[in-house]
C-alpha cells in the first residue's frame, strides 16, 4: 500500500519567514495530494491540494509543488504569521473517493 | 459554509463496553469515511462507505467495528467491545460525488479505561 513520509516533524520560524514542509510517497498510482492544517482540538482542515497533472499551485501565501518523477511534494508558506502555527499533514490518494494516506505531521510554530 | 459535525466531542468508556460515535456529513455528500488518530501519531484510515455499503476498509477495521447510515443524515461508527488501544481521536469525513476532497469533522476523543 501507499506510504507517505513527511519531514520535518517540527519546524520553528520567526514571523515573516518562509516555511517549507516536504513529503514523499511510494505508490506511483497516487495522483491527488492534499494538505491539511490541524489546530489544537480540531479536525484537519484542507488548505490546498494538487493533482498530478500540474506541478505547482498557489493560493495567496500558500503554495504546493509536486515532482511526480521523484514522488515528492512540498508545502511552502511565505510571510508566516503566528496564526499559521498548527500541525500540518500531507496526504496522498489515487483520486476519486480513494482513501487518504497521511504523513505523520509537522508541528509548525511561528514566533512573533 | 457547510461542515461535518460529530457527537459527542468526548467519550469515556470502560473496556469491553460498546460505543457509538455519530457523524452528520455535509448534506449533498455521498461518500463517507472514518479515520482515527492515536495521540501523537498520524491519521489512519478505517473505513469508507458509499451507497449503504462499505467500499473499503483497513486492517484496523476488524469485526469489533461496524458502520451504519441509519437515516438520511447520520453516519455512525460502532465499536462493540472497546479495548484500551481503541483510545484515539476518531474523525468522520465526507466527499461529494466524484470528489477527491474529503472534509473532516472536529472529531470525537474516545478514552477507554
Amino acid at each position: 500500500g501507499e506510504n507517505v513520509e513527511q519531514h520535518p516533524s517540527t519546524l520553528s520560524v520567526q514571523e515573516g519567514d518562509s516555511a517549507v514542509i516536504k513529503c514523499t510517497y511510494s505508490d506511483s498510482a497516487s495522483n491527488y495530494f492534499p494538505w491539511y492544517k490541524q489546530e489544537l482540538g480540531k479536525g484537519p482542515q484542507l488548505i490546498i491540494d494538487i493533482r498530478s497533472n500540474v506541478g505547482e499551485k498557489k493560493d495567496q501565501r500558500i503554495a504546493v509543488t509536486l515532482n511526480k518523477t521523484a514522488k515528492h511534494f512540498s508545502l511552502h508558506i511565505t510571510e508566516t504569521q503566528p496564526e499559521d502555527s498548527a500541525v500540518y499533514f500531507c496526504a496522498a490518494s489515487k483520486g476519486g473517493y480513494s482513501t487518504l494516506t497521511f504523513g505523520k505531521g509537522t508541528m509548525l510554530l511561528v514566533s512573533p | 459554509e457547510p461542515e461535518v459535525t460529530q457527537t459527542p466531542s468526548h467519550q469515556v468508556t470502560q473496556m469491553g463496553q460498546e460505543v457509538i460515535l455519530r457523524c452528520v456529513p455535509i448534506s449533498n455528500h455521498l461518500y463517507f469515511y472514518w479515520y482515527r488518530q492515536i495521540l501523537g501519531q498520524k491519521v489512519e484510515f478505517l473505513v469508507s462507505f458509499y451507497n449503504n455499503e462499505i467500499s473499503e476498509k483497513s486492517e484496523i477495521f476488524d469485526d469489533q467495528f461496524s458502520v451504519e447510515r441509519p437515516d438520511g443524515s447520520n453516519f455512525t461508527l460502532k465499536i462493540r467491545s472497546t479495548k484500551l488501544e481503541d483510545s484515539a481521536m476518531y474523525f468522520c469525513a465526507s466527499s461529494e460525488m466524484g470528489g477527491e476532497t474529503q472534509y473532516f469533522g472536529p472529531g470525537t476523543r474516545l478514552l477507554v479505561l
